[in-house]
């Protein structure tokens, strides 16, 4: 079974730019969660998305949005680039989503450089 | 507010050792308890879980204990090998409340040859 993946695993922009990134969960995962990571922060919870619904938000600012499509494939789109929004941003998908009892599975991320 | 804490940044263990991470939490509510192992350039991997209704879970090498009175729980790995290395992040949720993962900073453990 393939796994998660994500397109760009690279992306290099300037301030004020947007840009969207994208993940494809395992096949037959409903759920789509994104986080971010900076040095030193752990992951921190952008948002989830289930069957093509926003169920869970983090606290994150509204440039920050994102969608999923029918077939479970997500986007995630970062509008008025700031330089702080340079990160490594994660994709997981699981078969139930959040708040059951079941392990979520990461893509390799898309490293994103603001500059 | 950090409600999973890692408070150990990093650590060094020999080869053959027992490797011991932790992580402390503060919300009651959290009933579901997950470990992941991250290597450079890579996203995290799910290495093992445990629920609140058990106090220990075990898989291979790798152990994780939950005490729910002191909000802590630990994970052990027996022998460590050097491709243990990694980053390790200890997650937990609400599963019954539907609410997300939430993740500590992570501990960069070493084992050393």
């Amino acid at each position: 079974k393939a796994g998660v993946t994500q397109t760009p695993r690279y992306l290099i922009k300037t301030r004020g730019q947007q840009v969207t990134l994208s993940c494809s969960p395992i096949s037959g995962h409903r759920s789509v969660s994104w986080y971010q990571q900076t040095p030193g922060q752990g992951l921190q919870f952008l948002f989830e998305y289930f069957s093509e619904t926003q169920r869970n938000k983090g606290n994150f600012p509204g440039r920050f949005s994102g969608r999923q499509f029918s077939n479970s494939r997500s986007e995630m789109n970062v509008s008025t680039l700031e330089l702080g929004d340079s990160a490594l941003y994660l994709c997981a998908s699981s078969l139930a989503g959040q708040g059951s009892y079941n392990e979520q599975f990461f893509g390799p991320g898309t490293r994103l450089t603001v500059l | 507010d950090q409600q999973v804490k890692q408070n150990s940044p990093s650590l060094s263990v020999q080869e053959g050792r027992i490797s011991i991470l932790n992580c402390d939490y503060t919300n009651s509510m959290f009933d579901y308890f997950l470990w992941y192992k991250k290597y450079p350039a890579e996203g995290p991997t799910f290495l093992i879980s445990i629920s609140s209704i058990k106090d220990k879970n075990e898989d291979g090498r790798f152990t994780v204990f939950l005490n729910k009175s002191a909000k802590h729980l630990s994970l052990h790995i027996v022998p460590s090998q050097p491709g243990d290395s990694a980053v390790y992040f200890c997650a937990a949720s609400a599963a019954s409340g539907n609410t997300p993962l939430v993740f500590g900073k992570g501990t960069r453990l070493s084992v050393i040859a």
